[in-house]
């Protein structure tokens, strides 16, 4: 079955670390997207990548970075420089960049920092 | 500059009545209305959509309707069911851009 997979589910980082969450999709997806969500704010796109090796900052990139050196994987490392990184993570892709298609998401990673 | 907007973080209604989910827009650009559905700890799924040509889409127990001089949509549930409470996201697209999500409105259908 195709789909997208992000892991780990709950992740947990002391202060000061960086961390990186996983997500992979067999779903030969061009475009694949980064949000978190806080509650009351709805989803906030972090990052999105169109293409192979190339990526572009969302609404709130600050103190993340990905890479895109594969199509099937897009990880996102949430640095020491984010100042609030306690949220729930949803990577998503889709065929093409647009929406006509929608998007498929992952079912999440929770990042705690203790 | 939140260009999706839901006004209403909570629903409650009564199973079997009618759902009314309201999304409120500022991009005139916008082309294209997504309604997606989220359980906890889960990622959103899709539930309908809808191109600013139509005014409105039916799939089974949910409408979409679209208001496009108002530039506003809703999606009505009917009947509402307990396996409908979650979060409801609307998301719009600007010509084949990237999806702009609104804050979701939690919906609790009560037995």
């Amino acid at each position: 079955d195709g789909g997208i997979t992000q892991s780990p589910k709950y992740l947990f980082r002391k202060e000061g670390q960086n961390v990186t969450l996983s997500c992979e999709q067999n779903l030969n997806h061009d475009a694949m997207y980064w949000y978190r969500q806080d509650p009351g704010q709805g989803l906030r796109l972090i990052y999105y990548s169109q293409i192979v090796n190339d990526f572009q900052k969302g609404d709130i990139a600050e103190g993340y970075s990905v890479s895109r050196e594969k199509k099937e994987s897009f990880p996102l490392t949430v640095t020491s420089a984010q100042k609030n990184p306690t949220a729930f993570y949803l990577c998503a892709s889709s065929i093409l960049p647009g929406a006509s298609d929608g998007y498929t998401f992952g079912s999440g990673t929770r990042l705690t920092v203790v | 500059d939140q260009q999706v907007k839901q006004n209403s973080p909570s629903l409650s209604v009564q199973e079997g009545r009618i759902s009314i989910l309201n999304c409120d827009y500022t991009n005139s650009m916008f082309d294209y209305f997504l309604w997606y559905k989220k359980y906890p700890a889960e990622g959103p799924t899709f539930l309908i959509s809808i191109s600013s040509i139509k005014d409105k889409n039916e799939d089974g127990r949910f409408t979409v309707f679209l208001n496009k001089s108002a530039k506003h949509l809703s999606l009505h549930i009917v009947p509402s069911q307990p396996g409908d409470s979650a979060v409801y996201f609307c998301a719009a697209s600007d010509r084949g851009s990237r999806l702009t999500f609104g804050e979701g409105t939690q919906l609790t259908v009560n037995p």
